[in-house]
């Protein structure tokens, strides 16, 4: 069965800091992968995904993540985070039946 | 409609008793998922719908959880005899196509509903 891992639970930077979330699954056939954001008091979300094709996905308000199969891993990244960032992020590995999301990983971000 | 809408938005019920939860899909989506969102657990897969086929029940915790989805739209998530355990936020969502076959597999969450057992 998939399974994914987030590795970070609670993330906390300053604005205009770089950010990276860590995501990694465990599933030996083709999948589909996707980033989810749930901003305080709102609905999930989709911030991107990757189904095939280039490796580096961009996403919605400056995100982005690259596939890399070798290491099982779908790396969030956003180069400069806004205060607005605050919200909790969900990495989802779809494989041949069901979706499987990882923990969540909340990021807090300082004015 | 829009979106995914659930019902209630929260339900506060005491332990032992049954509760019913509901969930209308985004019209036209074949593909419906039931989720439990627990504080600090990340969102748990419960059971998902697709068409006219059997559901996958894999994700359901114990056999208190049933669902139903009636003439491929609506379903209902029913929990029998609730525990304390149970509290949790239930979220519902749908996507046009299951599968890696067709579609672009996107799921589309509702709101949720905030289950608190006393």
């Amino acid at each position: 069965a998939q399974s994914v891992s987030q590795h970070n639970h609670h993330v906390i930077l300053s604005e205009a800091a770089s950010l990276e979330l860590g995501c990694n699954y465990s599933y030996g056939g083709t999948v589909n992968l996707f980033w989810y954001v749930q901003y305080p008091g709102q609905h999930l979300q989709l911030l991107l995904k990757y189904f095939s094709g280039d490796p580096l996905v961009k996403g919605i308000k400056g995100f982005e993540a690259e596939f890399i199969k070798s290491k099982f891993s779908f790396n969030l990244r956003k180069p400069s985070v806004q205060w607005s960032d605050t919200a909790e992020y969900f990495c989802a590995v779809k494989g041949h039946n069901d979706m499987r999301f990882g923990a969540g990983t909340r990021l807090t971000v300082k004015p | 409609g829009a979106g995914v809408s659930q019902s209630p938005s929260n339900k506060v019920t005491e332990k032992g008793k049954d509760v019913e939860l509901r969930c209308d899909p985004i019209s036209g989506h074949t593909a419906l998922y039931w989720y439990r969102q627990s504080l600090g657990q990340g969102l748990e897969f419960l059971i998902y719908f697709q068409g006219n086929s059997a559901p996958d029940k894999s994700g359901l915790p114990s056999d208190r959880f049933s669902a139903e989805r009636t003439g491929g739209s609506v379903s209902t998530l029913t929990i029998q005899r609730t525990q304390q355990e149970d509290s949790a936020v239930y979220l519902c969502a749908s996507s046009f196509v299951h599968g890696l076959a067709g579609g672009t597999n996107e799921q589309f969450f509702g709101p949720g509903t905030r289950l608190t057992v006393l």
